[in-house]
């Protein structure tokens, strides 16, 4: 079962312009990942913050984490073409696996 | 390159038979995870081991089953194929018998039941 909703769930923008993308979750997480999979690859690992974060910064990478609403943002500053792929946010309530969200689809236009 | 190696890349076979995938995991990495990705079901955990032992279950078909092999590497066995296996599968490994640090995908295997 799904645990993260990504929204939206596909986003268009212009080279240089930032992208956010927002995952609300339904139970409490230990942590919450970003992940990035380009079109038929496997997922890259992106940022992680825990559960007593509230926000972490990683390159052009900056995520929030907001426990009261169950949810979470990723803000990707000045995007560029190669950054074109689907993210996935996913969290880990301490058992044994990550769970991961139906992704979205980011399209960064040259 | 990952370090998570997957074989083979692709596979395409009939209904009813039965294929074999492998992972070999990142050096060092004692956790190997099993996911299926389709683009209805999206990401979904099969299986997961630690050090050579079963750790979780996920949404594992009863069709489905798998091992970690003393070097480390896994190896997913489906059976019985039907044409809804089809998808990718990928494996992931970590450094820790928890998810509280990142997972390593291998680049997955695409399969084909026709």
């Amino acid at each position: 079962s799904q645990q993260g909703e990504e929204d939206p769930q596909a986003l268009s923008i212009q080279e240089g312009e930032n992208a956010t993308m927002n995952c609300s979750y339904k139970t409490s997480i230990n942590n919450l990942q970003w992940y990035r999979q380009n079109s038929g690859r496997g997922l890259v690992h992106l940022i992680l913050i825990r559960s007593n974060e509230r926000e972490k910064h990683s390159g052009r990478l900056r995520v929030t984490l907001d426990t009261s609403k169950k949810s979470s943002s990723l803000l990707i500053t000045a995007s560029r073409a190669a950054d074109t792929a689907s993210y996935f946010c996913a969290t880990w309530g301490g058992s044994e696996k990550l769970v991961f969200g139906k992704g979205m689809k980011l399209t960064v236009n040259p | 390159d990952s370090g998570v190696t997957q074989t083979p890349k692709h596979l395409i076979t009939a209904t009813g038979q039965r294929v074999t995938l492998r992972c070999s995991p990142r050096s060092g990495d004692l956790s190997v995870y099993w996911y299926q990705q389709s683009l209805d079901q999206g990401l979904q955990f099969l299986i997961q081991y630690y050090n050579g032992e079963e750790r979780a279950k996920g949404n594992i078909l009863e069709r489905f089953s798998a091992q970690q092999f003393p070097d480390l590497h896994s190896e997913l066995n489906l059976s019985s194929l039907e044409l809804g296996d089809s998808a990718l599968y990928f494996c992931a490994s970590s450094t820790r018998d928890r998810g509280n640090y990142g997972y390593t995908f291998g680049s997955g295997t695409r399969l084909t039941v026709v």
